[in-house]
């Protein structure tokens, strides 16, 4: 069946450490893919998304790497601060119906101080 | 991006009542919303496509009569929980798009909690 599904639950990093979140989706016919932020008891932040004509974009200390072949997708954030503790989703449309976003699981990013 | 507004932001009921929650797209016209359903440490979990004009389509095993939705205007939907539950305590969120195949812009959520 279709579905995104994330590999770890929870990433404790330490502040100033680099961040890597991944997400493996298993419908090929994908082709965007968007990373979203969820702060405690607020809606998803939209952060980066990536089409798949690209393997890599980069935004503002966040990299998303798409590797098609494998169905991988990953977060990486640099230099990871207080600020990024949240959930992180990894989402993509299915456009086989009506295109409804597809979420994944979600990661819990704690950064220690 | 867009600027959606949800309310309330948060909200309980007692078991049996109904509670309505609004989603305003306060930038953009927008003839499809989305409404989300996201229990404690889960996904976000669709529960129904909101057409402006037209009747709402629900996922699979969302109850059509329990949550009605409805979507007079290009710039507000609402999502109705008749006869609450404790079960259906939730956190309830809605999301528009710009365009298909655009990023989703997220209301603030609503907490519902039903005693």
């Amino acid at each position: 069946g279709e579905s995104v599904g994330l590999h770890l639950p929870t990433l404790s990093v330490q502040e100033g450490d680099n961040s890597i979140i991944n997400c493996a989706y298993s419908n090929s016919a994908s082709d965007y893919f968007i990373w979203y932020k969820q702060e405690s008891g607020k809606g998803p932040q939209f952060i980066i998304d990536i089409r798949s004509n690209m393997d890599k974009r980069q935004g503002q200390r966040v990299t998303v790497l798409l590797n098609k072949t494998v169905k991988h997708l990953s977060l990486q954030i640099a230099a990871t601060q207080p600020g990024d503790s949240a959930v992180y989703f990894c989402a993509y449309f299915d456009y086989s119906n009506t295109g409804k976003l597809i979420f994944g699981q979600g990661t819990t990013l704690q950064v220690k101080p | 991006g867009a600027v959606v507004s949800q309310h309330p932001s948060r909200v309980i009921c007692k078991s049996g009542t109904s509670v309505k929650i609004e989603c305003r797209s306060l930038d953009f016209q927008a003839t499809t919303m989305f409404w989300y359903r996201q229990f404690p440490k889960q996904s976000l979990m669709l529960m129904a496509t909101s057409n402006e004009g037209s009747k709402a389509t629900y996922e699979q095993g969302v109850e059509k009569d329990k949550f009605l939705i409805n979507h007079a205007s290009l710039t507000l939907s609402t999502l109705t929980v008749t006869s609450a539950h404790p079960e259906d305590s939730s956190f309830y969120i809605c999301s528009v798009h710009k365009m298909m195949n655009t990023e989703a812009f997220f209301g603030q959520g609503t907490r519902l909690t039903v005693v």
